[in-house]
């Protein structure tokens, strides 16, 4: 089980908004950067998100991220087919003094 | 174009050894943190080890410490991964990751391994099975 919780599973309908929710601690998520990934099996994971909420470049403004204490968050609006893959969670623990992924959130577009 | 390719990915016995590499290019390699991540067959993604600018400070998740040694050769633009006593629960698509570069150089040098990947390679099958 990892540190950092998200929901196995989200979907939505073509246009609709999800949101992936990322639960650690004090000593995770509460004092460091988070950072989001899309990834499908065996491809280059692709960044979505850094320190919390800065997009990269050719990332479109459909997704956000947000962090509050010691959670984070991904929002997709506007859901494309093309959005669905896997979506991981990441950060620094400075109790562990590793990084740390979520468990992967399965996003699907009915 | 920033570009990171992995190689030296294999079929092991277990308890055996393999070399990974990580061919950079395409930015000032001796700039950054470099990472290593798994996925194995089914699983999520795993943070293995990274390793600052110059190589003189590195971190492991714990199930591969004392067996995974990450390394650089900055003349070279590469990253390495040795990883000895190989168990089967090792097998994994394993990639190779840029980090991210915030702030100034002082706060890039006490901070940067706190500072998310940025740039990923296509990644290498690594099994250990006999």
């Amino acid at each position: 089980q990892s540190v950092l919780t998200q929901p196995p599973s989200a979907s939505g309908a073509p246009g609709q908004r999800v949101t992936i929710s990322c639960f650690g601690s004090s000593s995770n998520i509460g004092g460091n950067f988070v950072y989001w990934y899309q990834h499908l099996p065996g491809t280059a994971p692709k960044p979505l998100m850094y320190r919390n909420s800065q997009r990269p470049s050719g990332v479109p403004d459909r997704f956000s991220g947000s962090k509050s204490g010691s959670s984070a968050s991904l929002a997709i609006s506007g859901l494309r087919s093309e959005d669905e893959a896997d979506y991981y969670c990441a950060v620094w623990d400075d109790s562990l003094s590793t990084w740390l992924f979520g468990g992967g959130t399965k996003v699907t577009v009915l | 174009e920033v570009q990171l390719v992995e190689s030296g990915g294999a079929l092991v016995q277990p308890g055996g050894s393999l070399r990974l590499s990580c061919a950079a290019s395409g930015f000032i390699f001796n700039k950054y943190w470099m990472t290593w991540v798994r996925q194995a067959p089914g699983k999520g993604l795993e943070w293995v080890a990274n390793i600052n600018e110059d190589g003189s400070e590195k971190y492991y998740v714990d199930s591969v410490k004392g067996r995974f040694t990450v390394s650089r050769d900055n003349t070279k633009n590469s990253l390495y991964l040795q990883m000895n006593s190989l168990r089967a629960e090792d097998t994994a698509f394993y990639y190779c990751a840029r980090g991210d570069y915030f702030g100034s150089e002082s706060y890039y040098r006490r901070w940067g391994h706190k500072l998310g990947m940025a740039v990923w390679g296509q990644g290498t099958t690594v099994t250990v099975s006999s």
